[in-house]
């Protein structure tokens, strides 16, 4: 059983405001990723992490910003939400074995209005 | 540009059919395809193939990678309802890029 952790679930916020959707893992992982899913779609990796003060930018284009100041924790943040934002985000992350399987949370709906 | 492409987009079938799920690749500095399965929530992993021509079993799944076509089948025996799901393919490059996925959904 991975151990992954996405807040909030469920997400209902206003134009204009500011959110953070918080990723912490306990399994000691140096890479973890993001990813933005809207429903029936693919997933498109946003922003990756590799290690402790090491972000960068995925293949899809995204408003949002991401930290890791921590090895368990990548938040990532929206300093002002629109509708266009509405989507699931689903935070991964993967060991230094290097099978390439991800570990995913449960994922993070947000929703825009 | 790298490109997974997946195929059918959708299927539906009744219990106890096999179905095969393509997947096709194009990939710079290639090293691994993963299938995972997502049903409501978060996908969850079922094979990483890495070298041609062998095959990878779980139960009632397998699939095999053909590096020089550059394509993998997943394919599903004697399916149940457990199996509707998205089944995903993706293949490593900076993360994993997904394709777009085959929605699957096997009838009682």
């Amino acid at each position: 059983e991975a151990d992954i952790y996405q807040t909030p679930r469920y997400l209902v916020i206003g134009t204009g405001k500011k959110i953070t959707l918080e990723c912490s893992q306990t399994m000691g992982h140096d890479k973890m990723y993001w990813y933005q899913q809207d429903p029936g779609m693919e997933l498109h990796l946003i922003h990756y992490s590799y290690g402790v003060n090491s972000t960068e930018k995925g293949d899809l284009s995204s408003e949002s910003t991401v930290s890791r100041i921590r090895t368990e924790h990548f938040p990532l943040t929206l300093e002002s939400a629109r509708p266009s934002h509405t989507s699931q985000y689903l935070c991964a992350s993967s060991g230094q074995a290097n099978t390439g399987e991800l570990f995913f949370g449960e994922g993070s709906r947000l929703t825009v209005l | 540009e790298d490109k997974v492409v997946q195929s059918p987009l959708s299927l539906v079938v009744h219990e106890g059919d096999t179905v095969t799920l393509n997947c096709s690749y194009e990939v710079t500095n290639f090293r691994s395809l993963l299938w995972y399965k997502q049903e409501k929530k978060a996908p969850t992993f079922l094979f990483m193939l890495t070298s041609s021509g062998i095959e990878k079993k779980s139960g009632r799944l397998s699939s095999i990678l053909d590096k020089k076509e550059l394509f993998s089948i997943l394919n599903i025996t004697a399916t149940q309802t457990g199996d509707s799901a998205v089944y995903l393919c993706a293949v490593i490059r900076r993360a994993l890029t997904f394709g777009s996925g085959t929605r699957l959904q096997v009838q009682p």
